[in-house]
């Protein structure tokens, strides 16, 4: 059972368009949810991260926008740039010690 | 530095050979991961360690074991492997679950069973 789903799959933008990775959740317990960013070879980083107290959670280009009524987060990244082109994974655990459980990634391209 | 080194980087297996993966870190966290990472599933927990010799199972513990003997290291143990268990394996570490801190991944390992 996939506790952290990811849409899309896969996603190819233009360089310097606005790029929306979306993620959803089920468990209620969640209370925090990060973002990672992980290019080929490499291991996941994390990008930014969001808890339940927010709305919106921003740095730089990247901006994370959560409908906790919902269960529904999105990514938005702006200025897309060829160097955006990874994978991107949404989290999310619970302060009460539930382990971060990770969607199945969005993998982004972004062309010049 | 903060670190999380992860040895061997690559590995070449037959399978039923036994397996053993490292992974240390430098920032004394109490919490350490591994999880295995495949084609389109994403990452998926193997096990979860507390602290020394506090080990609790992920969603996926079925063919593995660890050790937790010393804080800064948490080993990752296939005995006998099977051709399934390729995959490429991160080792993360994060202080105390429950803060809510996201937790920093090793570079991996990339495991082939042949």
């Amino acid at each position: 059972q996939q506790q952290v789903r990811q849409s899309p799959q896969s996603l190819t933008v233009w360089e310097g368009e606005t790029t929306i990775l979306n993620c959803s959740y089920e468990d209620s317990t969640f209370d925090y949810f990060p973002w990672y960013r992980q290019f080929p070879g490499k291991s996941p980083a994390l990008l930014i991260a969001i808890s339940l107290v927010s709305n919106k959670k921003e740095d730089g280009r990247f901006t994370i926008f959560f409908n906790k009524r919902e269960k529904k987060l999105s990514l938005h990244i702006t200025d897309s740039q060829p160097g955006d082109s990874a994978t991107y994974f949404c989290a999310a655990s619970s302060n009460s010690g539930t382990y971060q459980r990770f969607g199945t990634g969005t993998k982004l391209q972004v062309v010049p | 530095d903060m670190k999380v080194t992860q040895m061997p980087r690559y590995l070449i297996k037959r399978m039923g050979e036994n397996v053993l993966l490292e992974c240390g870190q430098d920032m004394s966290h109490e919490t350490m991961y591994w999880y295995r990472q495949d084609p389109g599933l994403g990452l998926q927990l193997i096990y979860i360690s507390y602290d020394v010799d506090s080990n609790s199972e992920g969603d996926i513990p079925k063919g593995y074991r660890v050790s937790r003997k010393k804080r800064e290291h948490f080993s990752l143990i296939l005995d006998s492997a099977k051709t399934n268990q390729t995959s490429v394996y991160f080792c993360a570490s994060s202080p105390l679950q429950g803060n809510n801190q996201a937790p920093l991944f090793g570079e991996g390992t990339r495991l082939s069973v042949l």
